[in-house]
């Protein structure tokens, strides 16, 4: 079976740093590329990162460039979500999704079940 | 920045056909895709590349095209349909990825 775990959410305050993991099971890991995804709570999807197989290519949302580093390590069939300088605004739920495009950008599926992460003083 | 552009609400009673549209200038380069999430849940693809529906998703799901809006139908609506679903692309070059504001699938 397919499965996205990820981890690493909780509370951290305003200007502080955060790394999510997200734990790939069932398939060749190595083989695709993959996203992370965040929802606002009440609030619609944001596509926020793009990493290809192999890391050779990388994509941020203006909203998170220069803050966010997506990362991965394919022996340990892992996605990292490193970020820093956190806003209020950056309080979600953050998804991982696999990916089957090779260097842009394409559907998601299957998606992790989410971690939280919330940004308050 | 690029937009995708969803209605914010759709109803229909059960056994009608819902239509849930999204429009967006890149759409006649890039394929759109459709998620529905339930709430609690992670969104799951019901519809990808315009038109293809995934393994395990029902046959009243649909997708089609037409310029800049592509538009999912759900015909014979069940309860269990009652969801949000959100539209999803990528920006002309491919590289930034989009979501439309998603349409809250109400049955009556």
């Amino acid at each position: 079976e397919v499965q996205l775990v990820e981890s690493g959410g909780g509370l951290v305050q305003p200007g502080g740093s955060l790394r999510l993991s997200c734990a790939a099971s069932g398939f060749t890991f190595s083989s695709y590329s993959m996203n992370w995804v965040r929802q606002a709570p009440g609030k619609g999807l944001e596509w926020v990162s793009y990493i290809s197989s192999s890391s050779s290519t990388i994509y941020y949302a203006d909203s998170v460039k220069g803050r966010f580093t997506i990362s991965r390590d394919n022996a340990k069939n892992s996605l990292y979500l490193q970020m820093n300088s956190l806003r209020d605004e950056d309080t979600a739920v953050y998804y991982c999704a696999r990916d089957p495009g090779m260097a842009t950008i394409n559907w998601f599926d299957p998606w992790g079940q989410g971690t939280l992460v919330t940004v308050s003083s | 920045s690029y937009e995708l552009t969803q209605p914010p609400s759709v109803s229909v009673s059960p056994g009608q056909t819902a239509r849930i549209t999204c429009s967006g200038d890149a759409l006649p380069k890039q394929y759109a895709y459709w998620y529905q999430q339930k709430p609690g849940q992670a969104p799951v693809l019901v519809i990808y590349k315009d038109s293809e529906r995934p393994s395990g998703i029902p046959e009243r799901f649909s997708g089609s095209s037409s310029g800049t809006t592509v538009t999912l139908t759900i015909s014979g609506v069940q309860a269990e349909d009652e969801a949000d679903y959100y539209c999803q692309s990528a920006d002309s070059s491919g590289t930034r990825g989009v979501f439309g504001g998603g349409t809250k699938l109400t049955v009556l």
